[in-house]
């Protein structure tokens, strides 16, 4: 496994602003995920991060509504951008730390947008 | 049809008793399976992974497999209150992302 750190851990936000989370993992791994969890419902994939490499973003989810950096193997953040309402949500950073196809979460981040 | 079913619950059971959790996918070439316990407020955490038909039993847990009718489930015996908690399957295919089921909230009662 991996343990897996994200920054901030809650924040409410206003309107129309930005909000950049971070994701540190102990170790070096090769793909990053983040995921949002809407209150009462499942996980949802927004993007999957690469070292050096432009995110893949899935259907629904667009680079400039939600930027992703990967500077290292062991880093990335996701940022919320021009947040509305709609984004209140738990943002999540996973991990498959031994290519095992076992995926590892971060304590998550708990967005409330007003 | 969803890719990764479950009942939504919640499912109870008494203290001592044994939970019956079920799951079904829709892509028949899915390779790897999971189970995660997400407590209220907090993140998913892995407590099984299966990848052959069959039982794997891991202590009070056992994940069962059947290809054949795209159905996986998880079994909790002697189930505690600290076993109250949404159980989410998720489905793997190689070259292709987890698919989360919606999650079955289970409650054990004292």
């Amino acid at each position: 496994s991996a343990v897996i750190s994200q920054k901030p851990s809650r924040d409410i936000c206003q309107r129309g602003t930005s909000l950049t989370i971070q994701c540190q993992v102990d170790s070096q791994v090769t793909m990053m995920f983040w995921y949002r969890q809407q209150p009462g419902q499942s996980l949802t994939l927004i993007a999957t991060a690469n070292q050096g490499s432009e995110a893949t973003y899935e259907s629904g989810f667009v680079i400039d509504k939600f930027p992703i950096s990967r500077p290292n193997l062991t880093f990335s953040t996701l940022t919320v951008s021009n947040m509305s309402p709609e984004d209140s949500s738990i943002y999540l950073c996973s991990v498959d730390p031994d290519s095992y196809n076992e995926q590892f979460f971060g304590p998550g981040t708990r967005l409330t947008v007003l | 049809q969803k890719e990764v079913e479950q009942n939504s619950g919640p499912l109870s059971v008494p203290e001592g008793a044994i939970a019956s959790l079920n799951c079904t996918y829709s892509d028949r070439g899915s390779q790897s399976f999971f189970w995660y316990r997400q407590y209220s407020g907090k993140s998913p955490e892995l407590i099984m992974s299966i990848y052959s038909n069959g039982d794997k039993e891991d202590g009070r847990f056992t994940a069962q497999l059947n290809k054949a009718s795209q159905y996986v489930s998880l079994l909790i015996r002697d189930s505690q209150p600290s076993d109250s908690a949404t159980y989410l399957c998720a489905v793997k295919k190689d070259g292709q992302n987890f698919v989360f089921g919606p999650g079955t909230r289970l409650s054990v009662l004292p």
